[in-house]
C-alpha cells in the first residue's frame, strides 16, 4: 500500500518560499496511472486543491495561486516537492501531498500523507 | 471557474437516521464527482468516486448519486463514527475545486 510522507520547515517567514517535499514509499511515483499533488487545509476551514504534477512533469496549477507555485518530481528520490514563493499569514495551513488515481483524464486523491503544518510568522 | 457549493454547511441528527448532502457545481462536470470524509483531527478520506462509486472498504451505508451540476451524498443509517466533515471535489479538470463543507454531528 502507499504511503505519503511531507517534510519541509514548519515555519517560514513572511515573504519568503515555502518548500515541502513529499516521499512516496510502497508504490511506483514512476506509474503513468497515477498524479501527484498537493493540497492545503487552513485551520479550521476547507480544502484547496494547490497543483499536480504527472511523472513526465507535465503539471496543472490552482489559477489562485499559479504565479507563486512550481511543483516539481524526482524519480530518483521518490519525492516530488511544491516551492510556494512570496508567502503571507494567509499560507498559514496544514499541507497534504496525495497520489491521484483513475484513468483518462479523469484523476482524484485517493492516497494522502498525514499532513505538514507550515506557519508563516516572522 | 467552477465553483463547488454544498449544503447544508451543518446539521445535527440522531443515530440511525438518514443524512443527505448535496453538492452543486456551477457548470456541468459530467460525473467526475468525489465525496471525501474528514473526521476531527484526521486525514480526508476518498468515500465516493465518479458520483456514485464507493472507494474500497467504505461501508455500504454511503452512496453518492447525481451528474452534471447536482450530486448527492446519503448516510443511509448514520452511526456514531460518521462524525466528520463531508467535502465534494470535482475532477473532470483543473482546477480540482472542493466544497466548502459540510459538518455532520450527532444530535
Amino acid at each position: 500500500q502507499v504511503q505519503l510522507q511531507e517534510s519541509g520547515p514548519g515555519l517560514v517567514k513572511p515573504s519568503q518560499t515555502l518548500s515541502l517535499t513529499c516521499t512516496v514509499s510502497g508504490g511506483a511515483i514512476t506509474s503513468d496511472s497515477y498524479y501527484w499533488s498537493w493540497i492545503r487545509q487552513p485551520a479550521g476551514k476547507g480544502l484547496e486543491w494547490i497543483g499536480r504534477i504527472y511523472v513526465s512533469g507535465g503539471t496543472n496549477y490552482n489559477p489562485s495561486l499559479k504565479s507563486r507555485v512550481t511543483i516539481s518530481v524526482d524519480t530518483s528520490k521518490r519525492q516530488f516537492s511544491l516551492k510556494l514563493t512570496s508567502v503571507t499569514a494567509a499560507d498559514t495551513a496544514v499541507y497534504y501531498c496525495a497520489r491521484e488515481g483513475g484513468s483518462g483524464n479523469y484523476y482524484r486523491p485517493d492516497s494522502w500523507g498525514q499532513g505538514t503544518l507550515v506557519t508563516v510568522s516572522s | 471557474d467552477i465553483q463547488m457549493t454544498q449544503s447544508p454547511s451543518s446539521l445535527s441528527a440522531s443515530v440511525g437516521d438518514r443524512v443527505t448532502i448535496t453538492c452543486r457545481a456551477s457548470q456541468g462536470i459530467g460525473i467526475y464527482l468525489a465525496w471525501f470524509q474528514q473526521r476531527p483531527g484526521e486525514v480526508p478520506k476518498l468515500l465516493m468516486y465518479a458520483a456514485s462509486t464507493l472507494q474500497s472498504g467504505v461501508p455500504s451505508r454511503f452512496s453518492g448519486s447525481g451528474s452534471g451540476t447536482d450530486f448527492t451524498l446519503t448516510i443511509s443509517s448514520l452511526q456514531p463514527e460518521d462524525v466528520a466533515t463531508y467535502y465534494c471535489q470535482k475532477y473532470d479538470s483543473a482546477p480540482r475545486t472542493f466544497g466548502q463543507g459540510t459538518k455532520v454531528e450527532i444530535k
